[in-house]
């Protein structure tokens, strides 16, 4: 069953330095998301991507944030200077036109 | 007031039991729905798309009421391997919104 993959699972970083989180998205997808979810609180909307641009982005993905689908596999997020609030999991999904989205395991960021 | 909404939870409930789940959105040009299962530190997976004629797969009953703007979700026969947080989705337009879940803990 194919399956969306996050890499890294765990991310440690310093305040301030750039981290990026990669995703491969399920094959035939067109459709590609990225959420957060703060360890305890819900799952948040950060951004969603289709036919190579941003089709939504929510009021925390602000100028520190980016995404990038830089060939035809692979699905970034890029955070330029990391805070300490931006510690959490980081979840990308993919989905095709029903939007039922699939999600990947996550990368956990920790920012020290 | 919240965009998604659902019960606070915990419920703890013995096998074999039937659980209902319920949310209610605000956004009345919500165009789709679906319920995820959350297990600990784990990404949320899909359990099921909610459609306005209502939908079941298995011991798992989806409704929606479009004027009432509310869904829910039934789960007969409850097993140990239900014990889960439920995320009810909420889409309108690229908007997507989760409920904050309700936590499931079925006993033996």
């Amino acid at each position: 069953e194919p399956e969306v993959t996050q890499t890294p699972s765990h991310q440690v970083t310093q305040m301030g330095q750039e981290v990026i989180l990669r995703c491969v998205p399920i094959s035939n997808h067109l459709y590609f998301y990225w959420y957060r979810q703060i360890l305890g609180q819900k799952v948040e909307f950060l951004v969603s991507f289709y036919n190579n641009e941003i089709s939504e982005k929510s009021e925390i993905f602000d100028d520190q944030f980016s995404v990038e689908r830089p060939d035809g596999s692979n699905f970034t997020l890029k955070i330029r200077s990391t805070k300490l609030e931006d510690s959490a999991m980081y979840f990308c999904a993919s989905s095709d036109w029903t939007v039922e989205q699939y999600f990947g395991p996550g990368t956990r960021l920790t920012v020290t | 007031r919240k965009e998604v909404e659902q019960d606070p939870g915990p419920f703890n409930v013995p096998e074999g039991a039937t659980v209902a789940f319920n949310c209610t959105y605000s956004n009345s040009a919500s165009q789709s729905f679906f319920w995820y299962r959350q297990d600990c530190r784990k990404e949320p997976k899909l359990l099921m798309s909610v459609y306005s004629s209502g939908n079941e797969d298995g011991r798992f009953t989806a409704q929606l009421n479009r004027a009432s703007q509310y869904i829910s979700l039934l789960i007969r026969d409850s097993k140990l391997s239900d014990s889960a947080t439920y995320l009810c989705v909420v889409i309108y337009g690229q908007n997507f919104v989760f409920g904050p879940g309700t936590r499931l803990s079925v006993l033996p």
